[in-house]
């Protein structure tokens, strides 16, 4: 079974540019979840989807921030315009049921 | 606010030797979940202890849970070179299990 997928591995960008983060989950999961993990800080809550319904996006920082899940498959986290504060590491991970959140090897962000 | 709080920061052993790490928390929980994340990978999910169990094994680990104390212990019994990670709790709340709240992470080191 392939495990959740995030593309890219590594996004280097400019202040003020876009930059669109991709996860696909683990096929059959409903439940998918973006975290992020910014310097020398705890890994944090960003939101999460069932299917392609947002439940719950408290942790999404602002509004430069925008995350989808058209079709209830894999979800993109847009960053527009990003900030020098943005760069971190973003992880999504997916689940059958809520208990056991299976994790993506993160996509390190760094903007410059 | 940080829910989870790993103790020692980073810990080094040598191979053969047991490894104990700590994780304390705020707020009740629904579960907590020790992770595992090697250098430049995803987090792995290693066990899932619930707020109504005490102590649970998978191989060579094993989970403690206090719920009177917030608190847990993750056990690493024979310690292997190929333990040498970043391992971090991570508590589910009882209102919203979805979200999980993670620790900064203990810096585990195997020597050979």
């Amino acid at each position: 079974e392939a495990g959740v997928t995030q593309f890219p591995s590594h996004s280097v960008i400019e202040k003020g540019q876009t930059v669109t983060l991709r996860c696909d989950p683990i096929s059959g999961h409903d439940n998918l979840y973006w975290y992020r993990r910014v310097m020398g800080k705890e890994i944090k809550f960003l939101l999460h989807f069932v299917k392609e319904s947002k439940q719950d996006e408290s942790g999404m920082p602002n509004n430069r921030f925008l995350a989808e899940r058209t079709g209830g498959t894999y979800s993109t986290l847009k960053v527009q315009p990003a900030e020098l504060e943005d760069s971190g590491v973003y992880f999504c991970a997916s689940s059958h049921r809520t208990a056991e959140q299976y994790f993506g090897p993160g996509t390190r962000l760094t903007v410059t | 606010s940080q829910q989870g709080e790993e103790d020692p920061q980073a810990l080094s052993i040598q191979e053969g030797e047991n490894a104990t790490m700590n994780c304390s928390y705020k707020t009740s929980i629904n579960n907590l979940q020790w992770y595992r994340q090697n250098s430049g990978r995803g987090l792995v999910h290693l066990i899932l202890i619930r707020s109504n169990e005490r102590e649970k094994h998978s191989g060579r680990l094993r989970v403690t849970l206090d719920t009177s104390k917030k608190s847990s212990s993750l056990l690493i019994t024979a310690s292997r070179a190929a333990d040498t990670a970043s391992y971090f709790c991570a508590t589910a709340g009882r209102s919203n299990d979805y979200k999980l709240s993670f620790g900064a992470g203990t810096t585990v080191t195997v020597r050979a």
